[in-house]
């Protein structure tokens, strides 16, 4: 059964913190993404990265980083957390060709920066 | 760019009832086309996708056709279940591997 874990389902940080969100999955994918969803915003790509220590921005990629050292863990890095990216944050990964196959979804990871 | 645009919600029905989400898009090439859907509390998983134009995607009762001439996805069922209210998701591919979502619709159903 195919799987992509986040490391935390709610995180509380304070605004200035470094923080890091991981993701994992089993399945040998390429590609894996970053995304947060806001209400009314739908989900936005804010990095994926297409093989290890590859990345590409997405849409909304300002005050976030990543990093990608093994092909099964994909980390967003908030550098200096601020207000405005509490947010549900989503992690994905998909083989190459989205026509033929789809991306997994991990179950979101819930920030609250304070 | 490319973009997705579906049905504000929520959308609101009695149990057995008939659902239509509305979904269109907007794209240079010949996208793919894909449902998601998010249950309360977890992540999304496919529902259903269409690769070219006039096919039909189906799974667990929903279906939507691919519509070029309209360019347009939007999701169908007969008949809804309380277990079927979770938020629904459009979405495109265009050529390469990443996915442009439209912003959501949340149904709910009532028994």
């Amino acid at each position: 059964d195919v799987k992509v874990t986040q490391s935390s389902r709610y995180l509380v940080k304070r605004t200035g913190e470094k923080v890091f969100l991981e993701c994992v999955q089993d399945m040998d994918h390429e590609n894996m993404f970053w995304y947060r969803q806001d209400p009314g915003l739908g989900l936005r790509l804010i990095y994926f990265s297409y093989d290890v220590k590859m990345k590409e921005k997405g849409d909304i990629p300002e005050g976030y980083s990543v990093s990608r050292e093994k092909k099964e863990r994909f980390s967003l890095i908030l550098e200096s957390a601020s207000t405005n990216q509490t947010s549900m944050y989503l992690c994905a990964s998909s083989p190459t060709g989205l026509k033929l196959f789809t991306q997994y979804f991990g179950p979101g990871t819930r920030l609250l920066v304070l | 760019g490319d973009s997705v645009t579906q049905m504000e919600g929520p959308v609101t029905l009695s149990e057995e009832a008939f659902l239509t989400i509305n979904c269109t898009y907007t794209a240079t090439g010949y996208p793919s086309l894909f449902w998601y859907v998010q249950y309360p509390g977890e992540g999304l998983q496919l529902l259903l996708k269409a690769t070219k134009a006039d096919d039909k995607g189906s799974n667990k009762g929903f279906e939507a056709t691919y519509r070029k001439e309209t360019t347009s996805f939007h999701l169908e069922k007969g008949s809804v279940q309380v277990s079927d209210s979770a938020v629904y998701f459009c979405a495109l591919s265009d050529q390469t591997d990443k996915l442009i979502f439209g912003t959501g619709t949340r149904l709910q159903v009532f028994p």
